[in-house]
């Protein structure tokens, strides 16, 4: 099943304390994305990356870092998480460089800073 | 910079009724896709329809199309026949070139939550 992971899908920390959500997808899509959902915001994008090795930054990207070593993984790393950063995270992926196709979006990971 | 807008934080539609959800648009780049998305209460984030700036032709999905009017930047999505597992929060987004950061952005409007009445 074509499908992108997320995981932990919940998850509760105390601020400084170093994470990291992990997110992989089986469909070899080149472009992966970061987001987070805040009440009243909407999808914000974190960072991207276009292909392997290849990240930038999207709108929010303070206090996050992420990796792409692989083509199908795309982890989200919060070095010391604040409470600002209590938030739903989705990771998307899409087929096209560009992502100018659909995103495929993980099922979401719900982080609150304590 | 690009922008995307949608001005109905909520709407109610009777069962079987049409409904029109706005978003307007702001963007430099020619080459650019508008794209509607559905997060029911369970959260996750579901694909309705594409718009690419160079389709002559309104988008179409089963009971889902794209009022697309470029020169008025908009990009509305209509909703025909509505369903009661049509409630649910509705997303407006845009994927294109910003030119003054230089990057590809991928940007999504703050959501319209539709309520469909029995």
């Amino acid at each position: 099943e074509a499908q992108v992971t997320q995981n932990p899908r919940y998850l509760i920390t105390v601020t400084g304390k170093k994470l990291t959500v992990t997110c992989s997808q089986n469909m070899n899509h080149e472009y992966m994305s970061w987001y987070r959902q805040d009440p009243g915001l909407g999808l914000r994008q974190i960072y991207y990356s276009m292909n392997v090795e290849v990240t930038d930054k999207g709108d929010v990207p303070e206090g996050y870092k992420v990796s792409r070593k692989e083509k199908r993984n795309f982890p989200l790393i919060l070095e010391s998480p604040s409470p600002n950063q209590t938030s739903l995270y989705f990771c998307a992926s899409s087929e096209g460089l560009a992502g100018l196709d659909e995103q495929f979006f993980g099922p979401g990971t719900r982080l609150t800073v304590l | 910079a690009q922008k995307i807008t949608q001005t109905q934080p909520g709407m109610f539609v009777q069962e079987k009724e049409a409904v029109t959800l706005d978003c307007t648009y702001d963007t430099s780049d020619p080459s650019y896709g508008l794209f509607w998305y559905k997060q029911p209460s369970s959260g996750e984030m579901i694909f309705l329809i594409y718009q690419g700036s160079y389709d002559q032709q309104n988008a179409t999905e089963g009971r889902y199309s794209l009022n697309f009017q470029k020169a008025r930047k908009s990009a509305n999505l209509v909703i025909s026949a509505s369903q009661l597992g049509d409630s649910a929060m509705y997303f407006c987004a845009m994927r294109g070139w910003e030119v003054t950061s230089g990057t590809y952005k991928y940007i999504f409007g703050t959501g319209t939550r539709l309520k469909v009445l029995a």
